[in-house]
């Protein structure tokens, strides 16, 4: 199946910090991506849509300054933390949508579990 | 709006014992239903969708549209089913983008 790579894996950055996280597809194209947040035994919350050569979409209540999405290529979206605090410590992990008809699996990254100190 | 409702967070069950997660989600249009789980320091991963019809890990889920239903089930329980699941029913009005349930966080004690 379909790969998606998400980099880092996990980060440990001070308050006020900003983290940039990566999201690959590594052999197919994805116009649009989606970020979600996990918190601990939760479920996952769909932060925003990233979107290829457009602005991203935000959830209600997802600080837009806060969460800067980018979608630079076909294959590559970014999410970055700016100036970090020890609640945005959370599980992020992004998803290349499926398509339609049988071929509709949804493709996840490992995740960043983001450390805020 | 759409919801997706997964009335158990947490389901304990003995090996070999059957095992039912559930899964009830709001109509709107006709959407294509999923479920998908996480083990253990792994990446979410699909089980199975409805469209396939197929079973996967024993697992079947069957779609009950009068009840707008996607239970999920496997008649006997292994401790390597422990993880959490997720429903997920696609909607298409909403750009192909998935929405989840709660999660079900299932253990099977041995």
């Amino acid at each position: 199946g379909a790969v998606v790579s998400q980099h880092p894996s996990w980060v440990i950055c001070k308050s006020g910090t900003s983290v940039k996280i990566e999201c690959r597809s590594l052999d197919f194209q994805a116009t649009t991506m989606f970020w979600y947040r996990q918190f601990p035994k939760q479920s996952l919350m769909l932060m925003a849509t990233s979107n290829e050569g457009s602005k991203a979409t935000y959830e209600q209540g997802v600080e837009k300054d806060k969460f800067l999405i980018n979608h630079a290529s076909l294959t590559l979206s970014t999410l970055t933390v700016t100036s970090a605090h020890p609640e945005d410590s959370s599980f992020y992990i992004c998803s290349a949508p499926p398509g339609t008809g049988m071929n509709t699996e949804a493709f996840f990254g490992q995740g960043t579990r983001l450390t805020v100190v | 709006a759409q919801r997706v409702t997964q009335p158990e967070k947490l389901l304990s069950v003995f090996k070999g014992a059957p095992v039912e997660l559930k899964c009830n989600y709001s109509y709107s249009g006709s959407p294509e239903l999923f479920w998908y789980v996480q083990y253990s320091r792994q990446r979410l991963q699909l089980l199975l969708r409805h469209i396939s019809r197929e079973s996967i890990k024993g697992f079947t889920a069957d779609l009950n549209k009068g009840e707008t239903s996607f239970h999920l089930k496997k008649p006997f329980a292994q401790e390597e089913d422990s993880a959490m699941y997720y429903c997920a029913p696609l909607y298409n009005n909403a750009g192909n983008m998935l929405t989840f349930g709660g999660g079900t966080r299932l253990m099977v004690k041995p």
